[in-house]
C-alpha cells in the first residue's frame, strides 16, 4: 500500500538555524498538508497545498515557514531561523479525496 | 471556523471491556466528514473511523464503532473487546465536504489507558 513518507525522522537543530523538512507524499495525490504537534498537544494545521500554490494556511503558518514541491514528489516545509517553540513533531499528510493518509513525522528539537 | 471538542482528557478500561470516547464539533455546514485518529506512542497518526455527514448509518469497523448525533454535533467512538493495544491517544477530527483540499480540524485528543 503507498505512503507517504518523511525525512528525518528526527532533526535537532540550534536556534536562529534553519531546517528543511521533507515529504514524499502520495504519487496520485493532489492535495499536500504540514501539521504540527507540540509534545502533549492536539495537531494544529500549518498549510495546505495544491497546484504548485498554498491553498489555506493557518495563523501559525508567518513568514517564518515557507513550503515548496522542488521537483514534482517532493514537499518541503522550511523553517527559517527556528525558535525554541519550533520542537514539535511536524507531520506531512497528502490526499485525494476525503482521506488524509499521513507519514510518520519528524520530530524537530531546537536547542 | 469549525471547532472540535473532546471533553475527556483521559480514561481508562479493563482489557475486554466496552469503552466510549466522545467528541462534540461546532459547525454551520451541512455535509462534511467526521474521523477519529489513533496514535500510539510511536506518534503516527493512524485512522480508526469515518464517517460522512449525510450517511444516517453509524459507521463500524471491527470493534469500532461511532455514535454519529447530527442535530446534536456529537460524534462518540466506542470501542468494545478492548485490547491492549488499543492504549494510545485517540483524536477526533472534522472536516469540511464543500472544499477540495480542507483542512482537517482536530480535537484535543483523549488518552486511553488499557488495564490488564
Amino acid at each position: 500500500e503507498p505512503e507517504v513518507t518523511q525525512t528525518p525522522s528526527h532533526q535537532v537543530t540550534q536556534m536562529g538555524q534553519e531546517v528543511i523538512l521533507r515529504c514524499v507524499p502520495i504519487s496520485n495525490h493532489l492535495y499536500f498538508y504540514w501539521y504540527r504537534q507540540i509534545l502533549g498537544q492536539k495537531v494544529e494545521f500549518l498549510v495546505s497545498f495544491y497546484n504548485n500554490e498554498i491553498s489555506e494556511k493557518s495563523e501559525i503558518f508567518d513568514d517564518q515557514f515557507s513550503v515548496e514541491r522542488p521537483d514534482g514528489s517532493n514537499f518541503t516545509l522550511k523553517i527559517r531561523s527556528t525558535k525554541l517553540e519550533d520542537s514539535a513533531m511536524y507531520f506531512c499528510a497528502s490526499s485525494l479525496a476525503a482521506l488524509l493518509y499521513f507519514g510518520p513525522g519528524t520530530r524537530l528539537t531546537v536547542t | 471556523a469549525q471547532t472540535v471538542t473532546q471533553s475527556q482528557p483521559e480514561m481508562s478500561v479493563q482489557e475486554a471491556e466496552t469503552v466510549t470516547l466522545s467528541c462534540t464539533y461546532d459547525t454551520s455546514e451541512s455535509d462534511y466528514y467526521l474521523f477519529w485518529y489513533k496514535q500510539p506512542p510511536s506518534r503516527q497518526m493512524i485512522l480508526v473511523i469515518r464517517q460522512e455527514a449525510y450517511k444516517q448509518q453509524n459507521a463500524t469497523e471491527n470493534r469500532f464503532s461511532v455514535n454519529f448525533q447530527k442535530a446534536a454535533k456529537s460524534f462518540s467512538l466506542k470501542i468494545s473487546d478492548s485490547q491492549l493495544g488499543d492504549a494510545a491517544m485517540y483524536f477526533c477530527a472534522y472536516r469540511s465536504f464543500q472544499t477540495s483540499g480542507s483542512r482537517l480540524t482536530f480535537g484535543e485528543g483523549t488518552q486511553l489507558t488499557v488495564n490488564p
